[in-house]
């Protein structure tokens, strides 16, 4: 079947522009994460999303980060007056429900390249 | 900030020899998870072993965690030009806390 599949796969931003990243997970899968990866790192979480409640958003680096998902399905991550420290990689996950033995499926991500 | 900490973070073999990569973390886990990400296919899940599990294997993959040196390794015995890649490990409560990773590079 399907995978996680983001959009769009890369984007280059003007300073200070706003951006809006797509994910759309496995269909059925009640949690969604968001994650950011600088080059040379691992991934580092942003969000997580049970159906359409955001239960954690610890991991967002200022509140120019803001992420939603409406009808439990398809997430958007949105970036306000995006900065050069922005740039990187996004990648959504998503899995069948929250629990910790639960394997996350990731999709291909967003390179966001801010100039 | 990161949980993991892998090692070594490079590691270049002839293809069939073995390949071992280190672990690290920081705090008690309930799991501990290896991924592998590579240009074409993404992050992918390896295999995934409990807290009070000391050894699990999955193909040619063979992972081991001790708990008292909160430290895993993962083996990969026989490697193919197809396992070049980034290796991670990753602790979760439900969200991933994942190394920098080792990139391993697998010559033909």
């Amino acid at each position: 079947g399907a995978g996680v599949s983001q959009s769009p796969r890369y984007k280059v931003a003007k300073r200070g522009q706003d951006v809006a990243l797509r994910c759309d997970p496995i269909s059925g899968h009640v949690s969604l994460f968001w994650y950011q990866q600088a080059l040379g790192q691992g991934p580092e979480f942003l969000t997580y999303f049970q159906n359409e409640a955001q239960l954690d958003k610890s991991g967002l680096p200022s509140d120019r980060f803001f992420a939603e998902r409406p009808e439990g399905s398809v997430s958007t991550l949105k970036i306000q007056r995006t900065q050069q420290e922005d740039s990187a990689v996004y990648l959504c996950a998503s899995s069948w429900t929250s629990g910790s033995t639960d394997t996350q499926y990731f999709g291909p991500g967003t390179r966001l390249t801010v100039l | 900030s990161q949980q993991g900490e892998e090692d070594p973070q490079a590691l270049s073999i002839q293809e069939g020899e073995n390949a071992t990569m280190n672990c690290s973390y920081k705090t008690s886990i309930n799991n501990l998870q290896w991924y592998r990400q590579n240009s074409g296919r993404g992050l992918v899940h390896l295999i995934l072993i409990r807290s009070n599990e000391r050894e699990k294997h999955s193909g040619r993959l063979r992972v081991t965690l001790d708990t008292s040196k909160k430290s895993s390794s993962l083996l990969i015995t026989a490697s193919r030009a197809a396992d070049t890649a980034s290796y991670f490990c990753a602790t979760d409560d439900y969200k991933l806390s994942f190394g920098a990773g080792t990139t391993v590079t697998v010559r033909a």
